[in-house]
């Protein structure tokens, strides 16, 4: 069971887009579409922003996007704001049911 | 509204045991995956187990295998983790998450110390 793949740090200016990748196997993200994304603010529970690929929970902002293409899913983030500014994890269903969560991505907001 | 309240870690030795316990509320418990997820310092999320919703099915992180068992009591919304043969690398915040898919509500971690 290896963790999936992020870049360990994506920056952008206020108002830009960004992008996360999170790239499995066909064992986690290629083969199921329960890939989600979480935001984790150091001291405080993560909070679902994704989930089943390109699904938001009630009450996330639009900004928030999710896509998958093979073994890789995506999150971007458009209009980037301040409050963006956190670490995120994606998480992807696996054939050994249990989730698998991706090393973390630090958004920094410049 | 949902609340998981997580509680029984501590600091024990390496060798060790402890049993950690999470209280569900604001949900039918019974209906739904349950997981624990830890975050060791200055690392990232690892699932170490799930449960299904019966509790009839149960999974394990390669890692936790053969000493982690988890279990629950859908009569008292309660969810538990029986670590066993603790090592230093099990040191981490341990949360109860909610969900089957996706983990869609959190708890506030427990925190686990193995440390002679």
């Amino acid at each position: 069971q290896s963790a999936l793949t992020q870049p360990a740090s994506v920056s952008g200016s206020p108002g830009q887009s960004i992008t996360i990748s999170c790239t499995g196997t066909s064992s986690d993200v290629g083969m199921y579409n329960y890939v989600s994304w979480y935001q984790h603010h150091p001291g405080k529970a993560p909070k679902l922003v994704i989930y089943d690929v390109d699904k938001r929970p009630s009450g996330v902002s639009h900004r928030f996007a999710g896509s998958k293409s093979g073994n890789t899913a995506s999150l971007t983030i458009s209009g980037l704001q301040a409050e963006d500014e956190s670490d995120y994890y994606c998480s992807s269903y696996t054939s050994s049911s249990i989730w698998m969560f991706g090393g973390g991505t630090k958004v920094t907001v410049l | 509204e949902v609340q998981l309240v997580e509680s029984g870690g501590g600091l024990v030795q390496p060798g060790g045991s402890l049993r950690l316990s999470c209280v569900a509320s604001g949900f039918t418990f019974r209906s739904y995956a349950m997981n624990w997820v830890r975050q060791a310092p200055g690392k990232g999320l690892e699932c170490v187990s799930a449960a299904s919703p019966t509790g009839g099915s149960t999974y394990y992180a390669d890692s936790v295998r053969g000493r982690f068992t988890i279990s629950r009591d859908n009569s008292k919304n309660s969810l538990f983790l029986q670590m066993n043969s603790l090592r230093a690398e099990d040191t981490a915040l341990y949360y109860c998450v909610k969900g089957g898919d996706a983990g869609d509500y959190w708890g506030q971690g427990t925190l686990v110390t193995v440390s002679s």
